[in-house]
């Protein structure tokens, strides 16, 4: 069994640029969660996709966009990059029955990002 | 609103120390489930336990043992004669019943076993 896998690994980006992360899920499982962690914090939910659309979102703004591709797999993208965008942003897998379904999240190893 | 609450920012410990990690939650829904997750210094976030709201009977699973209490709100976590290797952050979260698969997470734990 394949686990959730996230790519770059690292990542160092300028104040105003654009950043796209990749996240492959666990084989089997249908669902994509995003979520950003400033150093020192919890992660924090920015949204999720089940079925190719987004299902859910926290408290991001739009420049925080995703996709969801139909091998489940996911990208995030961040436009016009923040000072405040620095962080590491994990991905989870899940495999979830209906759009309100609920099932154990599993993390990849995460995409660190750097604004400078 | 829901909220999560780890007050305990660092614990240091000898190994072979119990130690005991505490979580405290906050959600108005009757239906809800609480996790922990370790993060190593690696960054992954390891998925160690899931609970539901009506399944209050505590559980072990080796070393690592959970003590769920609905009258006080709190979902503590248990390591008995802990290891070097137990050193990470841990996280309590919470989902509840919304209509989206989400987790709202405490600010974690760090704990560090010394040897």
């Amino acid at each position: 069994e394949t686990g959730v896998t996230q790519s770059p690994t690292h990542l160092i980006k300028t104040r105003g640029q654009q950043v796209t992360l990749r996240c492959s899920s666990q084989s089997g499982h249908n669902t994509v969660s995003w979520y950003q962690q400033a150093l020192g914090q919890g992660p924090q939910f920015i949204f999720q996709y089940y079925r190719e659309e987004e299902n859910g979102r926290g408290n991001f703004p739009p420049r925080f966009s995703g996709l969801q591709f139909p091998n489940y797999s996911s990208e995030l993208n961040v436009n016009a990059l923040e000072l405040d965008d620095s962080a590491l942003y994990l991905c989870a897998s899940s495999l979830v029955f209906g759009s309100g379904g609920m099932d154990t999240q599993y993390f990849g190893p995460g995409t660190r990002l750097t604004v400078l | 609103a829901q909220k999560v609450t780890q007050a305990q920012t660092e614990i240091s410990v000898v190994e072979k120390e119990d130690v005991t990690l505490d979580c405290v939650y906050e959600t108005r829904d009757t239906t809800y489930y609480l996790f922990w997750y370790k993060q190593p210094p690696s960054g992954e976030l390891v998925f160690l336990i899931r609970r539901n709201s009506f399944d209050e009977q505590n559980e072990i699973s080796g070393r690592y043992s959970w003590n769920f209490q609905k009258s006080t709100s709190s979902f503590n976590f248990t390591i008995t004669a802990s290891q070097v290797v137990d050193s990470a952050v841990y996280f309590c979260a919470l989902h509840y019943g919304g209509a989206t698969n989400k987790l709202i997470f405490g600010t974690g734990t760090l704990l560090a076993v010394q040897p």
